[in-house]
């Protein structure tokens, strides 16, 4: 049973636009939220995060959404440029535990 | 800093071979990770450990996967014997008491033939 959900495997956006990518999770011990970038060949790498406390938190031009009562974050993108091409992993931890549970992931494709 | 180092970058071998892959982990880390990527359950966490010591192994996936952390400075995930379904990319990953951000290693991308 998957606690932490991305439905959508692939996002196209042109170049500019903005992009939206959407997480669900069902366990509501979660209380802090990660968004990871990864590159073909390389590690998942840190983007920016969330805490429960929070329903928005930017990091230039990186937005993350909580909405704790319908259990769902969005990370928003924009403007998009060809360089954020990648697979985004959203994760999610309880801070009594000490793993993150992440999502399968979504691939995004920025076309110029 | 290094960063989490893993190897080998790749690994081929055949069904019923051991395989042995490693990790160090950023120094001062306290927690140590292991993860598996695939396509269709994407990044599942199989073991990690708390000061060198096991804390949930829930997620090994049969008794043919061990881990080990013999020090604070190394890890090793073991496939004994390996089978084609173990083919994946695995990573390992280490972070702070009381910091939330991982820093994972580049993976070992293992092909089982």
């Amino acid at each position: 049973d998957q606690q932490v959900k991305q439905n959508s495997p692939s996002l196209s956006v042109q170049e500019g636009r903005i992009s939206i990518l959407n997480c669900d999770y069902t366990n509501s011990m979660f209380d802090y939220f990660l968004w990871y970038k990864k590159y073909p060949a390389e590690g998942p790498t840190f983007l920016i995060s969330i805490s429960s406390i929070k329903d928005k938190n930017e990091d230039g031009r990186f937005t993350v959404f909580l909405n704790k009562s319908a259990k769902h974050l969005s990370l928003h993108i924009v403007p998009s440029q060809p360089g954020d091409s990648a697979v985004y992993f959203c994760a999610a931890s309880a801070r009594s535990q000490g793993n993150l549970i992440f999502g399968k992931g979504t691939k995004l494709s920025v076309k110029p | 800093d290094a960063g989490v180092i893993q190897s080998p970058r790749h690994e081929v071998t055949e069904m019923g071979q051991e395989v042995t892959l490693r990790c160090k982990p950023i120094s001062g880390h306290d927690y140590l990770f292991w993860y598996r990527q695939t396509m269709m359950r994407g990044l599942e966490l199989l073991i990690y450990f708390n000061n060198n010591v096991p804390i949930d192994d829930s997620g090994m996936p049969e008794d043919r996967f061990s881990a080990k952390m013999p020090n604070a400075s190394f890890s090793t995930l073991k496939i004994q014997p390996s089978e084609p379904r173990d083919s994946a990319v695995y990573f390992c990953a280490s972070r702070l008491s009381g910091g939330m951000g991982y820093t994972f290693g580049s993976g070992t991308r293992l092909t089982v033939v």
